[in-house]
This record gives C-alpha cells, sequence and structure tokens, in this order.
C-alpha cells in the first residue's frame, strides 16, 4: 500500500463544477507535488510546496489552484475545467528542502471532464 | 527547454532474457537522476537515486549507471520475470532540487 493517500480514485465532473482533490502523508515529509499525467506522456510537474509554501507554479492556468493546509495534506482546487484537463493527476512527497531523495507517490486521481 | 529522452518507448521480451534501456537528461545543472517502476494501476516505486558520475547501483537483478558528463543512465535487468513487467522512469533533477522533468518511460512486457 502507497503511503501517500490520495482520494477520490475517479472524478467526473462537468466544465461549471467546483470539486477539490487531497492528498494526505503521514511520513514528516515536508515538500509535496502536484502532477499531471496524459495517457502515454510523462508526469507534467504542475506545483511543488516545501514547507507548506509554494515553490513552483509551472505556468498552470488559474483553474487549477493548490493548497497546503499543513504539513500532511495537499489539495488541488478545481474550477471550471476544460475537457483537455482530463487526465491523471499524481501527488507526491519527499523529505524536506532540496534533497536527492526519490519522491513517494500516491496511486492518483483520474480526472474526466464532460 | 529542458528535455529527458528514454528509448526504448518499449520493449518485448522473453522470461530469463537479459535487457537494458537509456534515460538521457541535460548534464548541466545536474543534481540527481531517479529510476522508478511503475506497474498499472499502481503508484511509481522508487528504484535507484543515481548522484556521482560513475555511479552503479544494484537491487537484486535490477542495476543501473551514470554519466552526468554525457547525460546519461542505464537501467539493466538481468533474468526478466514476467512480474518484471511495468513503466520504467526515470526522472532528473536539476541544482534547484525541486525542478523535476520525467522521461516518458519505457513499457517492459515480459513473456513467461
Amino acid at each position: 500500500d502507497t503511503e501517500v493517500t490520495q482520494t477520490p480514485k475517479h472524478l467526473v465532473m462537468g466544465m461549471t463544477n467546483k470539486k477539490s482533490l487531497k492528498c494526505e502523508q503521514h511520513m514528516g515529509h515536508r515538500a509535496m507535488y502536484w502532477y499531471k499525467q496524459k495517457a502515454k506522456k510523462p508526469p507534467e510537474l504542475m506545483f511543488v510546496y516545501s514547507y507548506e509554501k509554494l515553490s513552483i507554479n509551472e505556468s498552470v492556468p488559474s483553474r487549477f489552484s493548490p493548497e497546503c493546509p499543513n504539513s500532511s495534506l495537499l489539495n488541488l482546487h478545481l474550477h471550471a475545467l476544460q475537457p483537455e484537463d482530463s487526465a491523471l493527476y499524481l501527488c507526491a512527497s519527499s523529505p524536506g528542502g532540496a534533497s536527492n531523495q526519490p519522491q513517494h507517490f500516491g496511486d492518483g486521481t483520474r480526472l474526466s471532464i464532460l | 527547454i529542458l528535455n529527458v529522452e528514454q528509448s526504448p518507448q518499449s520493449l518485448h521480451v522473453q522470461e530469463g532474457d537479459s535487457t537494458n534501456f537509456t534515460c538521457s537528461f541535460p548534464s548541466s545543472n545536474f543534481y540527481a537522476l531517479h529510476w522508478y517502476r511503475w506497474e498499472t494501476a499502481k503508484s511509481p516505486e522508487a528504484l535507484f537515486v543515481m548522484t556521482l558520475n560513475g555511479d552503479e547501483k544494484k537491487k537484486g537483478r535490477i542495476s543501473a549507471t551514470l554519466n552526468t558528463k554525457e547525460g546519461y543512465s542505464y537501467l539493466y535487468i538481468k533474468g526478466s520475470q514476467p512480474e518484471d513487467s511495468a513503466t520504467y522512469l526515470c526522472q532528473y533533477r536539476d541544482t534547484g532540487g525541486f525542478k523535476t522533468i520525467f522521461g516518458a518511460g519505457t513499457r517492459l512486457f515480459v513473456k513467461a
């Protein structure tokens, strides 16, 4: 079982809906990441939080809004998404700071936009 | 634009065959290279962390090498087994530490 828990596993939403993806880890990691992965493509980095502060935003459209309420939780708020946003959204965590330790991944949320 | 390339895109081998695949990455601003194994419907699982030029790491039948000067890493699997079937991803991290780029992966199919 993965140590990074993502909910929900699947989400279908309309373009006018507002929903949130959740990610939780209890390994004491201080860096958390959101990735977007389309079929047959590599995971693309979206956001990085380090010590609960946003460190990297890879020019992600504002319809995606990340939030890190505490060191164990990472949310991704979704609003007015487009069909091309349908993808697998992966959350990951790693020990604090810019370390070279590997990331621990959740199983992902499969998102479909109608 | 930074690019991480993996080859081949997919590989079909017979049980018992040994195989290897390549990850090419920018040689400048190198910080670390990670190899992950990703089975369908599961989360990517870390295999190796490679940081120093000339690094060689081994875990059972799987090993990896690193050449940071020319910007490539090899992953080797000796005596492939059906349970080795998965996508093998490499992840490049630059000197900032947080910036990461994944290769598209090599999809390995091992037939019994």
